[in-house]
């Protein structure tokens, strides 16, 4: 079946722009996490979505990065003025959250480069 | 605060050179312990969950296993092609259902 996608897979963009990252989730999942990767980092948590509750913003690294998620499925994650120091790989998953199956699945990522 | 470590950073084997990965976690109470694969420019691809101390799971060369404190990834006679990074993110029993990652360990191995 399909797996998690995100679009675009390369951005580049100015230092000061906006932007926008999308993540279509597996079809059921109830959960979607952004991450964030950098060269030779770990992945870096950014912001959870469970069904129709709050988010989980905690891991916004400022007021510039916000989310949101319509209908339960597709998730867009936009940055501000965006910074060099916004460049990474950004990796969105999705998971079930049944017991017993609370495995994330990942997407391919989105490179965003900023000049 | 619940961490997770895994080592060795880097790893360096000969095709069929079997070996072992391992991730360490300080946390109180698990609720999941999982392993996945990232090839280079990729989405981490998953391999294993692992919900209690004594547990195995095994695919093709890789097997899983997991104490109570740490896991271990046994790589038997190694291609090439499983050459990746390899990561593991567990989930604590605080109620969280946001994973911790680990830093990851690169395999490399050589024909």
């Amino acid at each position: 079946g399909a797996g998690v996608s995100q679009s675009p897979s390369n951005k580049v963009t100015e230092k000061g722009k906006d932007v926008e990252l999308r993540c279509d989730p597996i079809s059921g999942h109830t959960a979607l996490y952004w991450y964030r990767q950098s060269l030779g980092q770990g992945l870096e948590f950014l912001i959870y979505f469970q069904g129709n509750s709050a988010p989980d913003k905690s891991g916004l690294p400022s007021d510039r990065f916000s989310a949101e998620r319509t209908g339960g499925s597709v998730s867009t994650l936009t940055i501000q003025r965006t910074q060099q120091e916004d460049s990474a790989v950004y990796l969105c998953a999705s998971s079930p959250l049944a017991i017993g199956t609370d495995t994330q699945y990942f997407g391919p990522g989105t490179r965003l480069t900023v000049l | 605060e619940d961490q997770v470590t895994q080592s060795p950073e880097a790893l360096r084997l000969q095709e069929g050179e079997s070996s072992s990965l391992n991730c360490s976690y300080t946390v109180s109470g698990l609720r999941g312990l999982f392993w996945y694969r990232q090839d280079p420019g990729k989405g981490p691809e998953f391999l294993f969950t692992l919900y209690s101390a004594g547990e195995e799971k095994e695919k093709e060369r890789l097997k899983a296993t997991l104490t109570k404190k740490e896991s271990f990834l046994h790589i038997t006679a190694p291609k090439p092609e499983d050459s990746a990074t390899y990561l593991c993110a567990f989930k604590g029993a605080g109620g969280s259902y946001i994973p911790t990652f680990g830093r990851g360990t690169s395999l490399i191995v050589h024909p």
